[in-house]
């Protein structure tokens, strides 16, 4: 039990579908993540929100659009996707103290993507 | 800017066998160390971590010490098992982008009976 749920676990989509990816972090953590894992790939960065607001963007492509509502929730908004996109997103929360300095990050399990 | 060098898998090992993989890591300032182990179908879990030059961090058996002089962060257990088997994943997260863990490439380790 990691206290990091994400959902669905699995999806499969066409390039022209619209889907969101769900976060949930169970932890009291005040930031939250979104990494990219491609086979042979180290885990990439993609998103940080902190208090809710959006800290860091590592030159994401506006196909992928992050929602934070509230310090417990995150979701990736997908639209328009390439092949190359398939992967594993992985969702992760910490607490993020005052000056900037993050605690560990706890993983959840992943959505394993795949785009026909 | 931050890297972080594993060894190359697969490592294949027998129960009861000393497992090492090597981490060596490039960063600017003191960053934090950590290695992450993620299990077939699912997430990273933290297995254990370093804030420290000298620090040794450790958890069901593994243990890895921080070594500032040779810039490593080496992951042993004397004797593992065949539930160790997973893909191990050496992390930085330096002082000067505290959010950003920087991983390596991941190391499949496969433990046989």
């Amino acid at each position: 039990e990691t206290g990091v749920t994400q959902t669905p676990r699995h999806l499969v989509m066409g390039m022209t579908n619209k889907k969101s990816l769900k976060c949930e972090q169970h932890l009291g953590h005040n930031a939250m993540y979104w990494y990219k894992q491609s086979a042979k790939k180290p885990l990439e960065l993609m998103f940080v929100y902190s208090l809710e607001e959006r800290v860091e963007n590592n030159s994401v492509p506006s196909r992928f659009s992050p929602e934070c509502p509230n310090s417990s929730h995150l979701f990736l908004h997908l639209h328009t996707l390439q092949p190359e996109d398939s992967a594993l997103y992985l969702c992760a929360s910490s607490q993020d103290a005052v000056l900037g300095k993050s605690d560990t990050q706890y993983f959840g399990p992943g959505t394993r993507l795949t785009v026909l | 800017g931050n890297s972080v060098t594993q060894m190359e898998g697969p490592v294949t090992l027998s129960e009861e066998a000393f497992l090492t993989i090597n981490c060596t890591y490039t960063a600017t300032g003191y960053p934090s160390l950590f290695w992450y182990v993620q299990y077939p179908g699912e997430g990273l879990q933290l297995l254990l971590k370093a804030t420290k030059a000298d620090d040794k961090g450790s958890n069901k058996g593994f243990e890895a010490t921080y070594r500032k002089e040779t810039t490593s962060f080496h992951l042993e257990k004397g004797s593992v098992q065949v539930s160790d088997s997973a893909v191990y994943f050496c992390a930085l997260r330096s002082s000067g982008s505290a959010r950003q863990l920087t991983f390596g490439s991941g190391t499949q380790l496969t433990v046989l009976p």
